[in-house]
């Protein structure tokens, strides 16, 4: 199946300063989904981009789908403690689930 | 409306022992998954059910066996528990035909000593 790889693994980051992570892989994406985990919880969906080119905003939180459908981001402007968490990207999601990236923890220092 | 849910929350079993972890969804999801999540390795799907009646292997399915029980729930066993099945296991489901979103349940915290 298809493969992503994030990076970083770790970002450190004072409180309002900005972060980013990316997602990457080797083939064409169908599609690209983004979930956050807060520490000691369970993923949650944030959003599915499909389009290539693709720009989706919630609030400080900016994604985006590469032109090629090779690569993702998803970009936080700002960031606040309630940010703090792993953010994981997927690529899949038919009846046989979605492979997942293997997320950046995102730490950020008050 | 519950979503999914889990049990045990947190289990510690010795080597060899065998346990089976609970799920069920109330959402009507036809996809329903197994993870696990080790630190460093991210989410690893185990096995999978597309739909009522069927399971397939994923990822990682060595030492688990599944059962589809009915729509709405979907076990993991360990027959003989190893320390390399120490995990946080997820349970997940998924509508199917749509935007093939996961829905997680809360996670089962494993520890096989």
């Amino acid at each position: 199946g298809q493969q992503v790889m994030q990076i970083p693994q770790y970002q450190h980051v004072q409180e309002g300063e900005d972060f980013t992570t990316y997602c990457n892989s080797s083939t064409t994406l169908s599609n690209i989904q983004w979930y956050k985990q807060r520490p000691g919880g369970h993923p949650v969906f944030l959003i599915q981009l499909v389009k290539s080119g693709e720009v989706k905003k919630q609030k400080r939180l900016t994604f985006q789908f590469g032109e090629a459908k090779k690569n993702s981001s998803l970009h936080i402007t700002a960031t606040q403690t309630t940010d703090v968490g792993t953010y994981f990207c997927g690529t899949g999601g038919g009846a046989d689930g979605l492979t997942f990236g293997k997320g950046t923890h995102l730490i950020i220092q008050p | 409306n519950a979503g999914v849910t889990q049990t045990p929350k947190f289990q510690v079993l010795k080597t060899g022992q065998s346990m089976t972890l609970q799920c069920a969804q109330d959402m009507n999801h036809n996809s329903m998954y197994w993870y696990r999540q080790d630190p460093g390795m991210g989410l690893r799907l185990i096995y999978y059910s597309a739909s009522e009646g069927t399971t397939d292997k994923g990822e990682v399915p060595n030492g688990y066996n599944v059962s589809r029980l009915n729509k709405r729930e979907f076990s993991l066993r360990l027959e003989s528990a190893a320390p390399s099945q120490t995990s946080v296991y997820f349970c997940a489901s998924n509508r199917a035909g749509g935007a093939n979103v996961l829905t997680f349940g809360a996670g089962s915290r494993l520890t096989v000593l």
